[in-house]
């Protein structure tokens, strides 16, 4: 199988405060993660590529001052929402693509649910 | 500007019949592209996938068509069955090795017993 797993699924905190969001590859290697935040009834959009051992890319329009993401080995990377305002509030999905899998395919966490008070 | 669109955001269907959902495309850089199945509250599930040199790809009940000159796709599921019922969303990414996929809107799908 390829099974991601993200740790919290839910959580709520105080605005002001950082979350961090992590995101497990749990039966393969992942050079490289990506990390989406969903609003209701919308797509997945990209916020940023994490690639093990070196900094993030960002896509355009996201603060990367503001989502700072750590890709520290194969398999764990982690996204942390600083400072945190009631805007934030999302679904934030991370996904992982397979070292020398099929090209394209990437593998999602079951999503954390981000709500900001 | 949605590059990856899924123009019916609902389809009801009856268990046992074909479910087609549709999904059209503006970038003609695009040249590989995915179904993704989402429940509430969880992350999308791979389905299947197609690479811009095909036309057709099958697996067990799930099948895409790719029609690169109209630019559009669909997934059809045969037979339909109520565990089907759930968000699906086609992506689309370009050229083998880029990484980034783009995402449809999604059409949410309920197959009635």
């Amino acid at each position: 199988g390829a099974v991601v797993s993200q740790h919290p699924s839910r959580v709520i905190c105080k605005s002001g405060t950082s979350v961090k969001i992590e995101c497990r590859s749990l039966d393969f290697q992942a050079t490289t993660m990506f990390w989406y935040r969903q609003f209701p009834k919308q797509s997945l959009m990209l916020m940023a590529t994490s690639n093990e051992g070196s900094k993030a890319t960002y896509e355009q329009g996201v603060e990367k001052d503001k989502f700072l993401i750590n890709h520290a080995s194969l398999t764990l990377s982690t996204l942390t929402v600083t400072s945190a305002h009631p805007e934030d509030s999302s679904f934030y999905i991370c996904s992982a693509r397979r070292s020398g899998g099929q090209p394209g395919t990437q593998y999602f966490g079951p999503g954390t649910r981000l709500t900001v008070l | 500007d949605q590059q990856v669109k899924q123009n019916s955001p609902s389809l009801s269907v009856q268990e046992g019949r074909i479910s087609i959902l549709n999904c059209d495309y503006t970038n003609s850089m695009f040249d590989y592209f995915l179904w993704y199945k989402k429940y509430p509250a969880e992350g999308p599930t791979f389905l299947i996938s197609i690479s811009s040199i095909k036309d057709k790809n099958e697996d067990g009940r799930f099948t895409v068509f790719l029609n690169k000159s109209a630019k559009h796709l669909s997934l059809h599921i045969v037979p339909s069955q109520p565990g089907d019922s759930a968000v699906y969303f086609c992506a689309a990414s370009w050229s083998f090795g880029n990484e980034k996929l783009t995402f449809g809107t999604g059409t949410r799908l309920t197959i009635i017993p």
